[in-house]
């Protein structure tokens, strides 16, 4: 089955550094590629997604880079933002009736 | 649309008793799936449910859990008899498809005594 590696576990940087995430997977046939957002005492959201007919996508400060090939992808936040801290987790799935895959999260802490 | 509801948010129990948890996924989502979060091992798909019929349940710890979903808006997580390593937050998810992102619930926080 899937299996998903996330690094770093712990990411702090200041206000208006960028800030990157990086995700593996093992399953090639995967081929959807979500990022989710969890703040304290909450569900998890979602933040940004790419399938794999997708290189990268971005949304507004907020990108998502894919290697097919490497099977990795990347989380990448430019001017990061106190209220960015919150603990970030990557996923994969694929269209043959799987669920999504988690990985163990990064918590990213960004001071002012 | 209220999004994933959940019930309860929080539930302490002793060792041996049985707990239910309930979910109410977003109207329209026909895929619904129940995870389970801790510190040491993360987010863990525990079963999901495609139109009703659970599709992969490999998930689930042992026979102590079931789930059922009798109809498209309600499902439940049935731990019976609890023990304390089950504490954990569980929390339901709704999607409406295949390659679509999932709408999290506020999820259930166990703790079993």
């Amino acid at each position: 089955g899937e299996n998903v590696e996330q690094h770093p576990s712990t990411l702090s940087v200041q206000e208006g550094d960028s800030a990157v995430i990086k995700c593996t997977y093992s399953d090639s046939a995967s081929n959807y590629f979500p990022w989710y957002k969890q703040e304290l005492g909450k569900g998890p959201q979602l933040i940004i997604d790419i399938r794999s007919n997708v290189g990268e996508k971005k949304d507004q400060r907020i990108a998502v880079t894919l290697n097919k090939t490497a099977k990795h992808f990347s989380l990448h936040i430019t001017e990061t933002q106190p209220e960015d801290s919150a603990v970030y987790f990557c996923a994969a799935s694929h269209q043959a009736g799987t669920a999504l895959i988690f990985g163990k999260g990064t918590t990213l802490s960004v001071s002012s | 649309d209220a999004g994933v509801i959940q019930s309860p948010r929080h539930e302490v129990t002793e060792m041996g008793q049985e707990v239910t948890l309930r979910c109410k996924p977003i109207s329209g989502h026909n895929s619904l799936f129940w995870y389970r979060q801790t510190m040491m091992r993360g987010l863990e798909l525990l079963i999901y449910f495609n139109n009703n019929v659970p599709i992969d349940d490999s998930g689930m710890p042992e026979d102590r859990f079931s789930a059922k979903m009798p109809n498209a808006s309600f499902s439940t997580l049935k731990i019976q008899p609890s023990e304390p390593r089950d504490s954990a937050v569980y929390f339901c998810a709704s999607s409406p498809g295949q390659l679509h992102g999932y709408t999290f619930g506020s999820g259930t926080r166990l703790t079993v005594v």
